[in-house]
């Protein structure tokens, strides 16, 4: 099965700030590379994706780039506000399936 | 769209009780999936459902977790008989298959075995 790293695990930024949140995977047919945000006590929610054949979306002030050859992807959050604060978690898709293999998940703290 | 359903979304029993999860995916959406969330082990893939037949259970933790989806618009997950170990946060999600493979989560159920 797919293996997914995340890192950092906790990532603290003062607001205004960027942030940087990476994640690398194993399985080099990987084709669909998610993001979601899961706030304290509610429900994961898809905030951005890119697919194999892309190397980099953005959306505001969040963007996805993708590396197929070194096999991670990361995220990017610009402009930092409080509300970012949040779990955050890759999930790529493995070639044969519509599994998504999520990560540890990231807690991003967004200081006032 | 009322989006994923889920019920309940508070859950306490004892332990040796049987519980039972229910789910209604999105109108339309094909794929189906119930994970489990806690601290220690984070988001995991229980089972998943393509177009109502279990396409990969091998996340089911044991006999005792059961997973059905009699048709398009409901599944359950039974877990007979509840263990303390069972406390989690049980997501139901699900996803067509098209430009857009996102997932759409409910809000989950909040399992607590006494």
């Amino acid at each position: 099965g797919e293996n997914v790293e995340q890192h950092p695990s906790t990532l603290s930024v003062q607001e205004g700030d960027s942030a940087v949140i990476k994640c690398t995977y194993s399985d080099s047919a990987s084709n669909y590379f998610p993001w979601y945000k899961q706030e304290l006590g509610k429900r994961p929610q898809l905030i951005i994706d890119i697919r194999s054949n892309v190397g980099e979306k953005k959306d505001q002030r969040i963007a996805v780039t993708l590396n197929k050859t070194a096999k991670h992807f990361s995220l990017h959050i610009t402009e930092t506000q409080p509300e970012d604060s949040a779990v955050y978690f890759c999930a790529p898709r493995g070639g044969s399936n519509y599994k998504l293999t999520f990560g540890k998940g990231t807690l991003l703290t967004v200081n006032p | 769209d009322a989006g994923v359903i889920q019920s309940p979304r508070h859950e306490v029993t004892e332990m040796g009780q049987e519980v039972t999860l229910r789910c209604k995916p999105i109108s339309g959406h094909n794929s189906l999936f119930w994970y489990r969330q806690t601290m220690m082990r984070g988001l995991e893939l229980l089972i998943y459902f393509n177009n109502n037949v279990p396409i990969d259970d091998s996340g089911m933790p044991e006999d005792r977790f059961s997973a059905k989806m009699p048709n398009a618009s409901f599944s359950t997950l039974k877990i007979q008989p509840s263990e303390p170990r069972d406390s989690a946060v049980y997501f139901c999600a699900s996803t067509l298959k098209g430009p857009r493979d996102g997932y759409t989560f409910g809000s989950g159920t909040r399992l607590t075995v006494v």
